[in-house]
């Protein structure tokens, strides 16, 4: 079973580039999230979606975008690449009955 | 905003048991989970508890919730190697916040042989 595939796995950027970090469930789940986690921090959440077409701010949207076509991909993306995005980002989906979460492996992403 | 709070290291022996401890502060929490999370990988679903439980048990498992302190705890029943990880608390109030989650800063442990 995929379940939650992210890509790319690692990633450098020079300040100021752009990229989008791909995000792909299929396991038909209506709400998916994108995560940052900083060094010995906890997870912050970026943006959610509860279904195709709707997106939401979460606790720390400065910066991405994201869009929700499909049930299965969630992209984020980084316009202008700033040092403060150097991080690990993670994709998430859920189940709503019962609410359980499913993360992909990550992107490991270094802004220089 | 929500809180939810770890210790961020435990030690234990090999075969002994570990207890990782996590408090919250929203007392409309609906679900509380346990993830874990292995150096480079993702996080992976321990186990979770609904609001209205106490206790649950999955083998070595053992959730316990205390609704009164809003406090959640995981014990590991003879903590093996392979359990050294950093283990995350975690609560959702459900659709009321469209089904997000929050996570505590993690709890490192180490498993010495």
């Amino acid at each position: 079973n995929a379940g939650v595939t992210q890509t790319p796995k690692f990633r450098i950027l020079k300040i100021g580039q752009s990229m989008t970090l791909q995000c792909t469930q299929d396991m038909n789940h209506n709400y998916m999230y994108w995560y940052r986690q900083d060094p010995g921090m906890g997870l912050k959440l970026i943006y959610y979606s509860v279904g195709a077409g709707i997106t939401d701010k979460g606790e720390v949207p400065n910066g991405y975008n994201v869009s929700r076509s499909t049930t299965e991909d969630f992209p984020l993306r980084l316009e202008l690449a700033a040092p403060s995005q150097t991080s690990v980002y993670f994709c998430a989906s859920s189940s709503s009955q019962p609410l359980l979460q499913h993360f992909g492996d990550g992107t490991r992403l270094s802004i220089l | 905003g929500e809180d939810v709070e770890q210790s961020l290291f435990l030690s234990v022996r090999e075969g002994d048991s570990s207890v990782i401890n996590c408090t919250y502060t929203d007392s409309s929490s609906t679900y509380l989970y346990w993830y874990k999370q292995e150096p480079g990988a993702g996080l992976q679903l321990l186990t979770y508890i609904f609001s209205n439980m106490d206790m649950k048990q999955d083998q070595r498992l053992t959730v316990l919730l205390n609704k009164k302190d809003k406090h959640l705890s995981l014990r590991i029943a003879d903590t093996q190697t392979g359990d050294s990880a950093i283990y995350f608390c975690a609560e959702s109030k459900g659709a009321n916040t469209g089904n997000q989650f929050y996570f505590g800063t993690g709890t490192s442990l180490t498993v010495i042989p």
